[in-house]
């Protein structure tokens, strides 16, 4: 079974420019999370959905960040416009319910230059 | 590594030693305590958990220890391998927000052979 797949590993944008990362949860796991790490800091919670709907954004910085899971599949976190201080690796995380074990990916390590 | 930049306390250990992390938690309604392991390149991944009725849950190999009076967790490894070379993350978390996760800054630990 494929565990929680995240694309891209990797991105290099300019400061300004618009970034989509994208997060294809374990099949049937209905709850989807995003978390990230910014530079010195520790992994912070971002937001989870259950199926398309958003249970909890309340860790989602500012409203330069868009997150969506349309048709309660897989999700996009995009970032516009990028700021310098966006640059961290982003982790995706799905679990069956929202009090089960909760899978990560590998995330992705966004650079903004 | 994505670690550049994270400045994490390292715990060298010779390999066939038995190793413990350690993490200090700061809410006290957090009732919910998990471990994960993350190699490079890899998400986190869940090593053990313990919820805060306990405070003693043993895995193979693996040992949490939750002292809800001074509000600290550990992580022991018995006879550490050079498969267990990792960052260690501890995480919290109260009952009712299911995987929204708080996590520690992690440990880097090195087996040595």
């Amino acid at each position: 079974e494929a565990g929680v797949t995240q694309f891209p590993s990797h991105s290099v944008i300019e400061k300004g420019q618009t970034v989509t990362l994208r997060c294809d949860p374990i099949s049937g796991h209905d709850n989807l999370y995003w978390y990230r790490r910014v530079m010195g800091k520790e992994i912070k919670f971002l937001l989870h959905f259950v199926k398309e709907s958003k249970q909890d954004e309340s860790g989602m910085p500012n409203n330069r960040f868009l997150a969506e899971r349309t048709g309660g599949t897989y999700s996009t976190l995009k970032v516009q416009p990028a700021e310098l201080e966006d640059s961290g690796v982003y982790f995706c995380a799905s679990s069956l319910f929202s009090n089960t074990e909760a899978f990560f990916g590998q995330g992705t390590r966004l650079t903004v230059v | 590594g994505e670690s550049v930049g994270l400045h994490l306390p390292t715990l060298s250990v010779q390999e066939g030693d038995n190793s413990i992390i350690n993490c200090a938690y700061s809410n006290s309604a957090s009732d919910y305590f998990i471990w994960y392991k993350q190699e490079s390149g890899k998400g986190p991944q869940f090593i053990i958990d313990i919820r805060s009725n306990m405070d003693k849950r043993q895995g193979q190999r693996v040992t949490v220890l939750l002292n809800k009076t001074v509000k600290h967790l550990s992580l022991q490894i018995a006879a550490t391998q050079p498969g267990d070379s990792a960052v260690y993350f501890c995480a919290e978390n109260i009952g009712a927000a299911g995987n929204k996760l708080t996590f520690g800054g992690g440990t880097r630990v090195l087996v040595k052979p």
